[in-house]
């Protein structure tokens, strides 16, 4: 089993829509988790860290649940400058070497 | 304003060849890292820094050196380069003991025939 995985769709969806990504990972002990954003031939950019609490945002909201082991990513009112793929991000205990990066899922938002 | 800048931006050069990819950072970070990034994998680590003339290996980091001179540097150096190195290539940067956050740079796209 991976130690993150991701659908990696596409999900098309249309404007104003709300979209809902989830990312399970396999460690229990992980202890951080992020969601980064990436452009197409762009570099990845940090959207959100994911709290215990859950946090929002602004149209993002990120949400942990510890016992499936899954983190999850939604948003609403989707506008079409949204379209990017969605990274979800976990650190185990220990250095950076413990940080793994899922494969993505692409979000395309249709006018 | 602070930034991560990577140069090349792309690069063709051909088997067995040594190359070296330049990461330079002004966010005064201790931490640096480079990752590939290939079709149907998330990025990987090659190396990470977590100072001055400190460099560790990372998942990938067969046929890749670095080293660190500065703050600011971490080049990466293909010792002789191979068909199966061909990616993007993006190094990174996060402050000392944060949660695992990183700043990337725009990547160089590294085309090995």
């Amino acid at each position: 089993r991976k130690e993150v995985e991701q659908d990696p769709g596409p999900f098309n969806v249309p404007e104003g829509a709300t979209v809902a990504f989830n990312c399970t990972y396999s460690n229990s002990a992980s202890q951080s988790f992020f969601w980064y954003r990436q452009d197409c031939r762009k570099e990845p950019k940090l959207l959100m860290s994911v709290y215990s609490s859950g946090n929002e945002d602004g149209r993002f909201t990120a949400q942990l649940n510890r016992a499936s082991q899954y983190i999850s990513l939604l948003i609403r009112d989707s506008k079409l400058s949204d379209s990017a793929t969605y990274l979800c991000v976990v650190k185990r205990p220990g250095g950076y070497q413990k940080v793994t990066f899922g494969t993505g899922t692409k979000l395309q938002v249709i006018p | 304003d602070a930034e991560i800048t990577q140069s090349p931006r792309h690069k063709i050069t051909e088997t067995g060849r040594q190359v070296t990819l330049a990461c330079h950072q002004t966010w005064n970070h201790n931490n640096m890292f480079w990752y590939r990034q290939d079709l149907g994998h998330g990025l990987r680590l090659i190396h990470y820094s977590y100072g001055v003339h400190d460099t560790n290996k990372g998942e990938v980091s067969d046929g890749y050196s670095v080293s660190r001179s500065n703050t600011e540097d971490l080049p990466l150096t293909l010792e002789s380069a191979a068909s199966s190195q061909t990616s993007v290539y993006f190094c990174a940067s996060s402050e000392r003991g944060n949660r695992g956050e990183q700043f990337f740079g725009p990547g160089t796209r590294l085309t090995v025939l």
